[in-house]
């Protein structure tokens, strides 16, 4: 099955700094690539995905770019604000039914 | 409003019991899914499921199971619990409606095995 890495496993960034998160996927037919964000006691959501047709996706303050060659993609967040503080999980899905989870990073966001 | 409800968010069980985790999704969703999430390991597949009846091995399935007897439930079971089965356990569902969509999580269930 499809093998998803995710770094770093830790961030710590002032408020209103960027926040970059990577994920590599080992299975070139992936074509669905999601991030979920799951704060202290909740379960993870859905924030952004991007799909294997499009190099890049915004949506106000977070975006994900996608490089299929590399078999690599990133979340970006800007201006980062307390709330951001969360876990994040990276995934990559080659079929509806089959999705592989990253193990997730964990950002912090100081005031 | 899609709604994935798991059955306890709470459980301790003895070594040895047979364990039932329940899940109920209410959006007609063909994939459901259980994971087990530990720290540093993310959220790794124990099983999923496309359609009623039919379930697929995900990445650890040892010293689990699954059953599907109707499409809005999925069910793991720990056969005979152990300790290396204390872990948080979330259910999620999603539509095969289109290519790759959104998986929606439950609460998730902490069972704590002693």
């Amino acid at each position: 099955g499809e093998n998803v890495e995710q770094h770093p496993s830790t961030l710590s960034v002032q408020e209103g700094d960027s926040a970059v998160i990577k994920c590599t996927y080992s299975d070139s037919a992936s074509n669905y690539f999601p991030w979920y964000k799951q704060e202290l006691g909740k379960r993870p959501q859905l924030i952004i995905d991007i799909r294997s047709n499009v190099g890049e996706k915004k949506d106000q303050r977070i975006a994900v770019t996608l490089n299929k060659t590399a078999k690599h993609f990133s979340l970006h967040i800007t201006e980062t604000q307390p709330e951001d503080s969360a876990v994040y999980f990276c995934a990559a899905s080659i079929s509806p039914n089959d999705m592989r989870f990253g193990a997730g990073t964990r950002l912090t966001v100081k005031p | 409003d899609v709604k994935v409800t798991q059955s306890s968010r709470y459980l301790v069980k003895r070594t040895g019991e047979k364990v039932f985790l329940e899940c109920v999704q209410d959006m007609d969703h063909e994939n459901m899914f259980w994971y087990r999430q530990d720290p540093g390991l993310g959220l790794r597949l124990i099983y999923f499921s496309y359609d009623v009846k039919m379930k697929e091995k995900g990445d650890i399935p040892e010293g689990y199971s699954v059953s599907r007897e109707k499409k809005e439930r999925f069910s793991l079971i720990l056969e005979s619990a152990s300790t290396n089965q204390t872990s948080m356990y979330l259910c999620a569902s999603s539509t095969m409606g289109q290519p790759n969509t959104e998986a929606f999580f439950g609460q998730g269930t902490r069972l704590t095995v002693v």
